[in-house]
């Protein structure tokens, strides 16, 4: 079975500062992965998905994230937050070689992250 | 706003009631999720359709639980006789089915707070 483990409740950094979310995951097979954020009372909005080529995905509002095989990871980051990232970040996965059929993705728990001015 | 839609955003029901929640997906979108959250949880996959069709259902509906897609356009989601446990956000998505690696996209969910 397919798992995400998203091991900070919370991230906090200052304005101004790169941020990173950390994610890992298990999987078998080799995995598509996305991160999406959840802002208050919203649903989720797609930020970037990794699913072959080039391990650095970049995405929406100056995100990006790195896919490392080896350590089963796919760490969110930013060079430079902004106030307004403060929100709540869950990376999910799904297997690649079962995607055409039921198998649907699998969230993390979700990291709060909290940008002070 | 041509994005996911749910309906209603909130609502607060007896226990024991039925309850439906609405969907309407991204229009070109031929594949529907629901999904359901709870507070300090990631989204949890529920069941969804291709087309008309319903594919897969996960362990967690129960059979109070039914999902529908008569159209394969919108879909509902109906609890019956609802209980506290079922109080949580439920968050339907839609994709196009071209790739396996479409992302979908999510509506703002209904909050279901049972009482």
């Amino acid at each position: 079975a397919q798992s995400v483990a998203q091991p900070e409740d919370q991230v906090n950094v200052a304005e101004g500062n790169p941020l990173t979310v950390k994610c890992t995951y298990s999987v078998s097979g080799n995995p598509y992965l996305f991160w999406y954020v959840q802002y208050p009372n919203r649903g989720l909005q797609f930020l970037l998905k990794y699913i072959t080529g080039d391990n650095l995905v970049k995405g929406s509002y100056g995100f990006e994230a790195e896919f490392n095989k080896s350590q089963t990871s796919f760490h969110l980051k930013k060079p430079s937050a902004l106030v307004s990232d403060s929100a709540l970040y869950f990376c999910a996965v799904r297997p690649s070689h079962l995607a055409g059929s039921a198998r649907q993705l699998t969230f993390g728990s979700g990291t709060q992250l909290t940008v002070l001015p | 706003d041509t994005g996911v839609s749910q309906n209603p955003r909130h609502k607060i029901t007896k226990r024991g009631q039925n309850v439906t929640f609405r969907c309407d997906p991204i229009s070109e979108h031929n594949r529907l999720y629901w999904y359901r959250q709870t507070l300090g949880q990631g989204p949890e996959f529920l069941t969804y359709f291709q087309n008309e069709a319903q594919l897969e259902k996960s362990r967690l509906l129960s059979d109070r639980f039914s999902a529908e897609r008569p159209k394969g356009s919108f879909s509902t989601l109906e609890i019956q006789r609802t209980e506290q446990g079922d109080s949580a956000m439920y968050l339907c998505a839609s994709s196009l089915f071209e790739t396996s690696n479409t992302e979908a996209f999510f509506g703002q969910g209904t909050r279901l707070t049972v009482v």
